[in-house]
């Protein structure tokens, strides 16, 4: 069976520093991988996806980044965090055209 | 683009009475529609989902109903219990595009 591993669960970073949140899924190949973020109490963002080894598409402007160095290995990252990137990050993945499921989330606060 | 509406933000119900959550799309040509349990720090999991060649689908307490021509479709929770409390999304997605998510619905189930 499929699963989604995301780490970690929660993270305190500062002002500045930078971010590389990790994401890999086990039991299917090709898989499309997106990058959700959620506000407190809010809806779900898509930031990024991705339908293949290298391709990205962003969904917002940003101060993130997303890759995919391997089929099932998807990493968002950051050179400076801000503030406002203060949310619960997710990751999921589906085959297309069929369901999608989620990882367990991280959350990041940035102080 | 396409939009999906959810109503309501928040739905306080007595436990073993009914919820309905609803939610409008305006892509006539949406043809998937998923529903989401998102529980307090951790990643939506899905709860149920709908094709537009079907007009209900049904899961034990839970069942969902696709109304095509009106472009709405609904979430329905029979005997609700403790555990159902949640905060509840829906989506709506096409052949090969990203799902549209609702702002999503806290469901409160009063003992």
């Amino acid at each position: 069976s499929q699963t989604i591993h995301q780490w970690p669960a929660t993270l305190v970073q500062p002002v500045g520093s930078p971010l590389s949140l990790e994401c890999t899924v086990e039991g299917t190949s090709n898989p499309n991988l997106y990058w959700y973020r959620q506000a407190a109490g809010r809806g779900l963002q898509l930031l990024f996806y991705s339908v293949g080894i290298g391709q990205i598409s962003s969904e917002v402007p940003q101060n993130l980044s997303a890759s995919r160095p391997q089929d099932r290995q998807f990493i968002l990252s950051s050179k400076k965090l801000l503030l406002s990137d203060s949310g619960f990050y997710l990751c999921a993945w589906r085959k297309v055209n069929e369901k999608l499921f989620f990882g367990s989330g991280t959350q990041l606060s940035v102080l | 683009g396409e939009n999906v509406e959810q109503h309501p933000s928040t739905l306080s119900v007595q436990e073993g009475d009914s919820a309905v959550i609803k939610c409008t799309y305006s892509d006539s040509a949406s043809n998937y529609f998923p529903w989401y349990k998102q529980e307090l720090g951790k990643g939506p999991q899905l709860i149920i989902d709908i094709r537009s060649n079907v007009g209900e689908k049904k899961d034990q307490r839970i069942a969902v109903t696709l109304n095509k021509t009106a472009k709405h479709f609904s979430l329905h929770i029979t005997e609700t219990q403790p555990e159902d409390s949640a905060v509840y999304f829906c989506a709506a997605s096409k052949s090969n595009y990203q799902l549209i998510w609702g702002a999503g619905t806290k469901l409160i189930i009063k003992p």
